[in-house]
């Protein structure tokens, strides 16, 4: 069975452009989880979605990010502009059905933000 | 507002000694617990998962073990391997504003020598 795959696998952008990433989750899973990763730290909870329902967007800096999950699948996480603190590695999870469960993760995508 | 710990930050063993990593939460009222292992520029990889109803789980040379009342749960590795050098971090899921959201540690970094 395929993992949760993420593309791309790393990004070098200059600020105020924008940026686009793409999570694929294991096959089944209805929910699905963008987190970021700073350095050094732990993952921290961007959004998450049931089918295609953001259940938790809490910690989504709506200014500057978005994020979709089309037909409950597939879903993008868009920043734009991207500035010099975005720079941080986006990990994607999914987990199957709805409420808490086990969680899988992506191998995430590096962003350089120069 | 929950907040997870994992002390020691860093951790460096001998091939074959058994270690302990800990992780310790402010908020008892957890629904479950996860371990994951994080290889440098990887992803995350589930470990274990203990429900809070739950003691303890084992897979392998791991065993995990989970006191609510104390707020802490510890990862016991048998045996250690220099395979096993990576990031283990661990993450609590609590009911935040009504939907459960995974509160991560910042990891411990073990390196196995051999």
């Amino acid at each position: 069975e395929a993992g949760v795959v993420q593309s791309p696998r790393y990004k070098i952008i200059e600020k105020k452009q924008p940026v686009a990433f793409w999570c694929n989750p294991i096959s089944g899973h209805n929910t699905l989880y963008w987190y970021l990763q700073n350095l050094g730290q732990g993952p921290e909870l961007l959004i998450r979605y049931e089918n295609e329902e953001a259940v938790d967007d809490s910690q989504l800096p709506k200014d500057r990010f978005s994020a979709e999950r089309l037909k409950g699948v597939d879903s993008t996480l868009k920043i734009q502009p991207a500035e010099l603190g975005d720079s941080a590695v986006y990990l994607c999870a999914s987990s199957p059905g709805t409420g808490v469960h086990e969680q899988y993760f992506g191998p995430g995508t590096r962003l350089t933000v120069t | 507002k929950q907040e997870v710990t994992q002390i020691p930050a860093a951790l460096s063993v001998p091939e074959g000694e058994n270690l302990v990593l800990n992780c310790s939460f402010t908020d008892s009222a957890i629904y479950n617990l996860q371990w994951f292992r994080q290889d440098p520029g990887k992803g995350l990889t589930s470990l274990l998962l203990i429900q809070s109803s739950q003691r303890e789980q084992t897979s392998g040379r791991l065993n995990a073990s989970l006191d609510k009342s104390s707020g802490r749960s510890t990862l016991y590795i048998a045996a250690s391997q220099p395979g096993d050098s990576a990031t283990y971090l661990c993450a609590t899921s609590v009911l935040t504003s009504g939907t459960y959201k995974y509160i991560f540690g910042t990891g411990t970094r073990l390196k196995v020598l051999a």
